[in-house]
């Protein structure tokens, strides 16, 4: 158990809704990341906040959105979505900005049907 | 981030030690050698990162040739529950973000 908290586990959808992701980074954690894994795209990179301030960004769509929250929780918001978008959504935490070591939580598997 | 490249997949007996090989062959002087690994479907873990020395802790060994082109991850006594893709990342350790980009991995396959 890393300590970072993913909701939900599962999210079944239809083409063209929103969804919101929620993670909680582990106790203390000021750094969140984002990162989706799809058969065809493997693991990337979406975005990256520290202390509620967008710090990177990878290869994220238009139609996708975060935020870091003041209590340092953050929510992914995927709008609407393609039979693309189908894909294992991790968010990972770390200390500072530049940590070494991320951790990941359980992920959260979105279908789009 | 340096490019890396990793072989699909390697076996390993348990009990064995497991060498994972990466080359790296485009690292510039400050980037970091990080190795994650993902169990399943599960969310990556960290095993361990280096410069330019060689670095053990409790989960692995990182062995980093002296012209840092090419690095090789070693699980001294590999187990059933070290199956996994094995992630080799080049990145940089400093400045105001960080993150990690993965590329394809290798596949471990420990068996009896």
């Amino acid at each position: 158990d890393s300590g970072v908290t993913q909701t939900p586990k599962h999210l079944i959808t239809a083409t063209g809704q929103r969804v919101t992701l929620r993670c909680s980074p582990r106790s203390g954690d000021l750094s969140v990341y984002w990162y989706q894994q799809s058969l065809d795209q493997g693991l990337q990179f979406l975005i990256q906040y520290y202390n509620g301030e967008e710090r990177a960004k990878g290869n994220i769509l238009e139609r996708f959105s975060a935020q870091q929250f003041p209590d340092l929780h953050s929510e992914l918001n995927l709008s609407s979505l393609e039979l693309g978008d189908s894909a294992l959504y991790f968010c990972a935490s770390s200390r500072g900005a530049t940590a070494d070591e991320q951790f990941f939580g359980p992920g959260t598997r979105l279908t789009v049907l | 981030d340096a490019k890396t490249t990793q072989p699909p997949s390697m076996d390993c007996a348990e009990g064995r030690a497991a060498n994972l090989p990466c080359n790296h062959s485009t690292i510039s002087g400050n980037e970091y050698v990080y190795w994650y690994r993902q169990i399943h479907s599960q969310g990556p873990q960290y095993i361990i990162h280096g410069l330019k020395n060689n670095e053990t802790n409790e989960m692995a060994s990182l062995i980093i040739t002296e012209d840092r082109k090419s690095s090789t991850l070693i699980l001294p006594h590999a187990t059933l529950r070290d199956t996994a893709v094995y992630y080799c990342i080049v990145r940089f350790s400093t400045g105001t973000a960080s993150k990690l980009t993965f590329g394809t991995g290798t596949r471990l396959q420990v068996t009896l």
